[in-house]
């Protein structure tokens, strides 16, 4: 059973709007992050968070934002939504400072902006 | 050169048979080595870890490390159709102080049946 909870599984947006991923965890863990994923192509780091009010950005260039007010809790939000962002979006924690254990991955928003 | 590279396939390989999948790594200071599963349209699911060198053994699946060729392998004993998807290396990497994961753009395992 999965600890980490994405919601919405599945959005259409019209282009132009605002939205927010959200991505939210029971397991008390202090590093989550964001991957951006097009279909059969690898994982784009875009965010991640060492704990409260913690946020870098990741390896991809990406034009949402996310916060950390809450350690289980890990928005993302795109101020204006475009074709371009047409993306599966996954969300992931982990317990260890030095990712000795791996990474849970949420189930994931597959977006498409139209 | 890539962080850490998979071939990236599709391995094709037989119902029954055993499929070896690959991935090197560059950073020698790497310390943890992962293997994940990603069906098509699904999120990644972590289903080996090893920290040593040598074998470790989880049901059909074997992963194998040898950090002095900086090589790790995964292998699927008695490959089933279900077998099919796309198997993801990671690696964690301490060259910087944030000791992200690193992933590779995977391997896709076609088990025919």
């Amino acid at each position: 059973e999965a600890d980490i909870y994405q919601t919405p599984r599945y959005l259409v947006i019209g282009t132009g709007k605002k939205i927010t991923l959200e991505c939210s965890q029971t397991m008390g863990h202090d590093k989550m992050y964001w991957y951006q994923q097009d279909p059969g192509m690898e994982l784009h780091l875009i965010h991640y968070s060492y704990g409260v009010n913690s946020t870098e950005k990741g390896d991809l260039s990406s034009e949402s934002t996310v916060s950390r007010i809450r350690t289980e809790h890990f928005p993302l939000t795109l101020e204006s939504a475009r074709p371009s962002h047409t993306s599966q979006y996954l969300c992931a924690s982990s317990d260890s400072p030095t990712g000795v254990n791996g990474y849970t991955f949420g189930s994931g928003t597959r977006l498409t902006v139209v | 050169q890539k962080e850490v590279e998979q071939n990236s396939g599709p391995l094709s390989v037989p119902e029954g048979a055993i499929a070896s999948l690959n991935c090197t790594y560059s950073d020698r200071g790497s310390q943890s080595f992962f293997w994940y599963r990603q069906y098509s349209g699904k999120s990644p699911e972590l289903i080996m870890s090893i920290y040593s060198n040598g074998d470790k053994e989880d049901g059909r699946f074997t992963a194998q490390l040898n950090k002095a060729s900086q090589y790790v392998s995964l292998l699927i004993r008695d490959s089933q159709p279900s077998d099919s998807a796309t198997y993801l290396c990671a690696v964690n990497s301490p060259m910087d102080s944030s000791y992200k994961l690193i992933f590779g753009s995977g391997t896709r395992l076609l088990v025919r049946p």
